[in-house]
């Protein structure tokens, strides 16, 4: 596997359900970031880990609760969802220098919540 | 706080006509800017990026962009496109100096290139 990968691609649940996204990064970089893209929206930004510390939280709802066990590895673990939060959940990486503002994107994991 | 605006949400072009597409910024502090693009189905993937140095940047597929400070736009602009060019185009920014990483977005022109 080469870049940033995301799994599942697809995922369709109950507002009672309890998921994981997951997200892996080959890429040897030391930031990862979850964001949420919905139809007519901006991209935004939900989460940022870096060297493995929650930098950023953005005021999302706690039934997004994400966990990065190490610096390649991120998730976002879901519970009672809500229909708007049906989305596109993209995850990315950047590393450090000055390219660390470079984030590469995984292909995402679409998500329905019925 | 940063903010990016892309004016237009679609814009039709006939293959082989030029295309500009606008993006313009707000920010306190200095910006690198950058370009991705999104096929249907797939992630982001970046398009082409301002960091520092010449204020004119291209992609390897003939797409550029120009940082313009004074005017805070950063246009994507390309010559010729072809029907393989249609997909959503997202304007983001970071802020250059604070060592905050995180990106803004405009909220994407979606380029549909009619035979």
């Amino acid at each position: 596997e080469t870049g940033v990968t995301q799994t599942p691609r697809h995922l369709v649940m109950g507002m009672t359900n309890k998921k994981s996204l997951k997200c892996e990064q080959h890429l040897g970089h030391n930031a990862m970031y979850w964001y949420k893209q919905s139809a007519k929206k901006p991209l935004e930004l939900m989460f940022v880990y870096s060297l493995e510390e929650r930098v950023e939280n953005n005021s999302v709802p706690s039934r997004f609760s994400p966990e990065c066990p190490n610096s390649s590895h991120l998730f976002l673990h879901l519970h009672t969802l809500q229909p708007e939060d049906s989305a596109l959940y993209l995850c990315a990486s950047s590393g450090a220098g000055l390219a660390s503002n470079e984030q590469f994107f995984g292909p995402g994991t679409r998500l329905t919540v019925l | 706080a940063q903010s990016v605006t892309q004016l237009d949400s679609q814009v039709p072009v006939f293959e082989e006509a030029p295309v500009e597409l606008r993006c313009n910024y707000s920010s306190s502090v200095s910006v690198y800017l950058f370009w991705y693009v999104q096929y249907p189905n797939q992630g982001l993937q970046l398009l082409l990026k301002y960091l520092s140095g010449s204020t004119l940047v291209e992609s390897i597929n003939g797409f550029e962009a120009e940082f313009n400070k004074s005017q805070t736009s950063f246009h994507l602009r390309k010559p010729s496109v072809h029907i393989s060019d249609t997909a959503e185009y997202f304007c983001a920014v970071s802020e250059g100096d604070t060592g905050r990483r995180a990106l803004t977005f405009g909220s994407g022109t979606r380029l549909q290139v009619q035979p």
